[in-house]
Protein backbone atom coordinates (compact mmCIF):
# COMPACT_ATOMS: atom_id res chain seq x y z
CA UNK A 1 0.00 0.00 0.00
CA UNK A 2 0.93 3.45 -0.19
CA UNK A 3 2.13 5.70 2.45
CA UNK A 4 3.60 8.92 2.65
CA UNK A 5 5.75 10.42 5.90
CA UNK A 6 6.26 13.66 6.31
CA UNK A 7 9.04 13.69 9.28
CA UNK A 8 8.49 17.72 10.42
CA UNK A 9 5.23 18.32 11.88
CA UNK A 10 5.63 21.90 13.08
CA UNK A 11 8.61 24.54 11.89
CA UNK A 12 9.49 27.87 13.34
CA UNK A 13 11.84 29.82 11.22
CA UNK A 14 12.68 33.54 11.09
CA UNK A 15 11.98 35.30 7.42
CA UNK A 16 15.14 34.95 5.43
CA UNK A 17 16.04 31.56 6.77
CA UNK A 18 16.21 28.44 4.44
CA UNK A 19 13.75 25.64 4.37
CA UNK A 20 13.45 22.16 3.77
CA UNK A 21 10.78 20.19 4.64
CA UNK A 22 11.07 16.27 4.38
CA UNK A 23 8.78 13.88 2.75
CA UNK A 24 9.51 10.08 2.18
CA UNK A 25 6.85 7.67 0.09
CA UNK A 26 6.47 3.97 0.24
CA UNK A 27 5.67 2.67 -3.39
CA UNK A 28 6.90 -0.27 -5.61
CA UNK A 29 5.79 1.25 -8.75
CA UNK A 30 6.03 4.99 -10.61
CA UNK A 31 4.65 7.93 -8.89
CA UNK A 32 4.02 10.78 -9.25
CA UNK A 33 4.61 13.30 -6.02
CA UNK A 34 3.08 16.72 -5.90
CA UNK A 35 3.22 19.20 -3.09
CA UNK A 36 0.35 21.00 -1.61
CA UNK A 37 -0.13 24.09 0.15
CA UNK A 38 -3.06 25.38 2.29
CA UNK A 39 -2.48 28.47 3.50
CA UNK A 40 -5.05 29.23 6.56
CA UNK A 41 -9.03 29.32 6.06
CA UNK A 42 -7.98 28.29 2.36
CA UNK A 43 -8.48 25.57 0.37
CA UNK A 44 -5.29 23.50 -1.06
CA UNK A 45 -3.26 25.27 -3.46
CA UNK A 46 -0.72 22.97 -5.81
CA UNK A 47 2.84 24.29 -5.01
CA UNK A 48 4.82 21.45 -7.49
CA UNK A 49 4.46 18.25 -9.65
CA UNK A 50 7.08 15.67 -10.43
CA UNK A 51 5.87 13.31 -13.06
CA UNK A 52 8.81 12.50 -15.29
CA UNK A 53 11.92 14.17 -16.34
CA UNK A 54 14.53 16.43 -14.12
CA UNK A 55 14.34 14.93 -10.57
CA UNK A 56 14.69 19.25 -9.22
CA UNK A 57 11.28 20.42 -9.80
CA UNK A 58 10.78 24.15 -9.34
CA UNK A 59 7.34 25.64 -8.57
CA UNK A 60 5.59 28.81 -7.68
CA UNK A 61 6.72 31.24 -5.19
CA UNK A 62 10.25 30.12 -5.42
CA UNK A 63 9.85 26.35 -3.93
CA UNK A 64 11.60 23.75 -5.63
CA UNK A 65 11.42 20.19 -4.48
CA UNK A 66 14.19 17.00 -5.65
CA UNK A 67 12.93 13.11 -6.45
CA UNK A 68 15.80 10.64 -5.35
CA UNK A 69 14.41 7.57 -6.05
CA UNK A 70 16.74 6.08 -4.59
CA UNK A 71 16.24 7.43 -1.11
CA UNK A 72 12.16 8.03 -1.59
CA UNK A 73 11.99 11.64 -0.84
CA UNK A 74 10.58 14.53 -2.84
CA UNK A 75 12.04 17.05 -0.02
CA UNK A 76 10.63 20.55 -0.43
CA UNK A 77 13.13 23.37 -0.26
CA UNK A 78 12.67 27.43 -0.53
CA UNK A 79 16.26 29.01 0.05
CA UNK A 80 14.38 32.15 1.72
CA UNK A 81 11.20 32.15 3.78
CA UNK A 82 9.01 34.93 4.35
CA UNK A 83 6.67 35.73 6.96
CA UNK A 84 3.74 34.98 3.83
CA UNK A 85 4.92 31.21 3.51
CA UNK A 86 3.47 30.82 7.02
CA UNK A 87 1.18 27.78 6.19
CA UNK A 88 0.51 23.90 6.23
CA UNK A 89 2.13 21.84 3.38
CA UNK A 90 1.19 18.61 2.16
CA UNK A 91 3.57 16.35 0.42
CA UNK A 92 1.41 13.75 -1.48
CA UNK A 93 1.77 11.13 -3.99
CA UNK A 94 -0.37 9.27 -6.78
CA UNK A 95 0.50 5.85 -8.15
CA UNK A 96 -1.42 4.13 -11.00
CA UNK A 97 -4.18 5.41 -13.06
CA UNK A 98 -6.16 6.94 -11.23
CA UNK A 99 -6.00 10.76 -9.54
CA UNK A 100 -6.33 9.48 -6.23
CA UNK A 101 -3.31 10.61 -3.97
CA UNK A 102 -2.15 9.64 -0.83
CA UNK A 103 -1.20 12.61 1.77
CA UNK A 104 1.25 13.12 4.15
CA UNK A 105 -0.22 13.94 7.63
CA UNK A 106 0.97 18.03 7.04
CA UNK A 107 3.64 20.03 8.64
CA UNK A 108 3.01 23.29 9.73
CA UNK A 109 5.41 26.15 9.21
CA UNK A 110 5.24 29.35 10.93
CA UNK A 111 7.53 32.19 9.77
CA UNK A 112 8.47 34.55 12.00
CA UNK A 113 8.96 38.41 10.80
CA UNK B 1 -13.40 29.49 -14.78
CA UNK B 2 -14.59 29.06 -11.88
CA UNK B 3 -12.91 26.70 -9.50
CA UNK B 4 -14.06 23.81 -7.38
CA UNK B 5 -16.99 24.81 -5.79
CA UNK B 6 -18.57 23.07 -2.42
CA UNK B 7 -21.25 24.29 -0.04
CA UNK B 8 -22.13 24.90 2.06
CA UNK B 9 -18.74 26.16 3.71
CA UNK B 10 -20.10 25.34 6.70
CA UNK B 11 -22.51 22.65 8.23
CA UNK B 12 -23.49 22.31 11.99
CA UNK B 13 -25.49 19.22 12.48
CA UNK B 14 -27.16 17.38 15.54
CA UNK B 15 -26.27 13.87 16.30
CA UNK B 16 -28.34 11.69 14.24
CA UNK B 17 -29.30 14.11 11.52
CA UNK B 18 -28.31 13.85 8.22
CA UNK B 19 -25.51 16.03 6.60
CA UNK B 20 -24.89 16.48 2.74
CA UNK B 21 -22.13 17.77 0.93
CA UNK B 22 -21.78 19.48 -2.46
CA UNK B 23 -19.06 19.78 -4.90
CA UNK B 24 -19.05 21.19 -8.47
CA UNK B 25 -16.51 20.61 -10.38
CA UNK B 26 -14.39 22.76 -12.33
CA UNK B 27 -15.87 23.22 -16.23
CA UNK B 28 -14.98 19.91 -18.17
CA UNK B 29 -13.76 18.02 -15.59
CA UNK B 30 -15.56 14.69 -15.31
CA UNK B 31 -13.82 13.29 -11.99
CA UNK B 32 -14.22 13.91 -8.85
CA UNK B 33 -12.77 12.92 -5.41
CA UNK B 34 -13.74 13.78 -1.59
CA UNK B 35 -11.28 13.70 1.00
CA UNK B 36 -11.57 14.36 4.75
CA UNK B 37 -9.02 16.09 7.02
CA UNK B 38 -9.80 15.15 10.66
CA UNK B 39 -8.07 17.37 13.28
CA UNK B 40 -3.99 17.59 13.24
CA UNK B 41 -4.29 15.10 10.32
CA UNK B 42 -3.75 15.31 6.76
CA UNK B 43 -6.35 14.39 3.86
CA UNK B 44 -7.59 11.22 3.85
CA UNK B 45 -8.90 9.19 0.53
CA UNK B 46 -12.65 8.78 0.62
CA UNK B 47 -14.11 8.01 -3.04
CA UNK B 48 -13.59 9.17 -6.54
CA UNK B 49 -16.45 9.20 -9.01
CA UNK B 50 -16.67 9.74 -12.85
CA UNK B 51 -20.14 10.76 -13.79
CA UNK B 52 -22.47 7.91 -12.56
CA UNK B 53 -20.01 5.73 -11.50
CA UNK B 54 -18.18 5.45 -8.35
CA UNK B 55 -14.54 4.40 -9.49
CA UNK B 56 -12.90 3.75 -6.32
CA UNK B 57 -14.21 4.33 -2.94
CA UNK B 58 -11.90 2.31 -0.81
CA UNK B 59 -11.70 4.88 1.39
CA UNK B 60 -15.65 5.98 2.79
CA UNK B 61 -16.44 4.21 5.88
CA UNK B 62 -18.29 1.33 5.27
CA UNK B 63 -21.70 2.26 6.66
CA UNK B 64 -23.67 5.73 6.97
CA UNK B 65 -21.46 7.65 4.18
CA UNK B 66 -22.50 7.45 0.40
CA UNK B 67 -21.42 9.35 -2.36
CA UNK B 68 -22.72 10.37 -6.41
CA UNK B 69 -22.17 12.38 -9.15
CA UNK B 70 -24.96 12.13 -11.35
CA UNK B 71 -25.15 13.30 -14.49
CA UNK B 72 -26.74 16.59 -14.05
CA UNK B 73 -26.09 18.39 -10.97
CA UNK B 74 -23.19 18.41 -8.40
CA UNK B 75 -21.41 15.27 -6.73
CA UNK B 76 -23.45 14.97 -3.16
CA UNK B 77 -21.47 13.21 -0.39
CA UNK B 78 -24.31 12.28 2.15
CA UNK B 79 -23.75 11.07 5.87
CA UNK B 80 -25.93 9.48 7.53
CA UNK B 81 -27.13 9.78 11.17
CA UNK B 82 -23.91 12.06 12.07
CA UNK B 83 -21.67 11.38 14.60
CA UNK B 84 -19.43 13.50 16.83
CA UNK B 85 -16.53 11.52 15.25
CA UNK B 86 -17.53 12.96 11.74
CA UNK B 87 -16.67 16.47 12.54
CA UNK B 88 -14.01 17.31 9.71
CA UNK B 89 -13.35 19.12 6.65
CA UNK B 90 -14.36 17.59 3.94
CA UNK B 91 -12.47 18.67 0.79
CA UNK B 92 -13.86 18.13 -3.32
CA UNK B 93 -11.31 18.00 -5.94
CA UNK B 94 -11.70 17.66 -9.78
CA UNK B 95 -9.29 16.99 -12.67
CA UNK B 96 -10.41 16.87 -16.36
CA UNK B 97 -8.87 13.43 -16.61
CA UNK B 98 -8.25 10.22 -14.05
CA UNK B 99 -5.03 9.21 -14.93
CA UNK B 100 -2.64 11.60 -14.02
CA UNK B 101 -0.02 12.61 -16.55
CA UNK B 102 1.60 16.00 -17.41
CA UNK B 103 -0.71 19.09 -17.36
CA UNK B 104 -3.53 17.26 -15.92
CA UNK B 105 -3.54 18.21 -11.92
CA UNK B 106 -6.11 17.60 -9.56
CA UNK B 107 -7.79 21.03 -8.49
CA UNK B 108 -8.82 21.45 -4.80
CA UNK B 109 -12.38 23.69 -3.88
CA UNK B 110 -12.40 25.15 -0.73
CA UNK B 111 -13.78 22.28 1.91
CA UNK B 112 -17.04 22.27 3.82
CA UNK B 113 -16.64 22.13 7.74
CA UNK B 114 -19.01 19.57 9.23
CA UNK B 115 -19.30 20.13 13.03
CA UNK B 116 -21.25 17.52 14.38
CA UNK B 117 -23.09 18.99 18.04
Amino acid sequence: AQSVSQHNHHVILSEAASLELGCNYSYGGTVNLFWYVQYPGQHLQLLLKYFSGDPLVKGIKGFEAEFIKSKFSFNLRKPSVQWSDTAEYFCAVNGGNTGKLIFGQGTTLQVKP
Amino acid sequence: NAGVMQNPRHLVRRRGQEARLRCSPMKGHSHVYWYRQLPEEGLKFMVYLQKENIIDESGMPKERFSAEFPKEGPSILRIQQVVRGDSAAYFCASSRQGAESSGNTIYFGEGSWLTVV
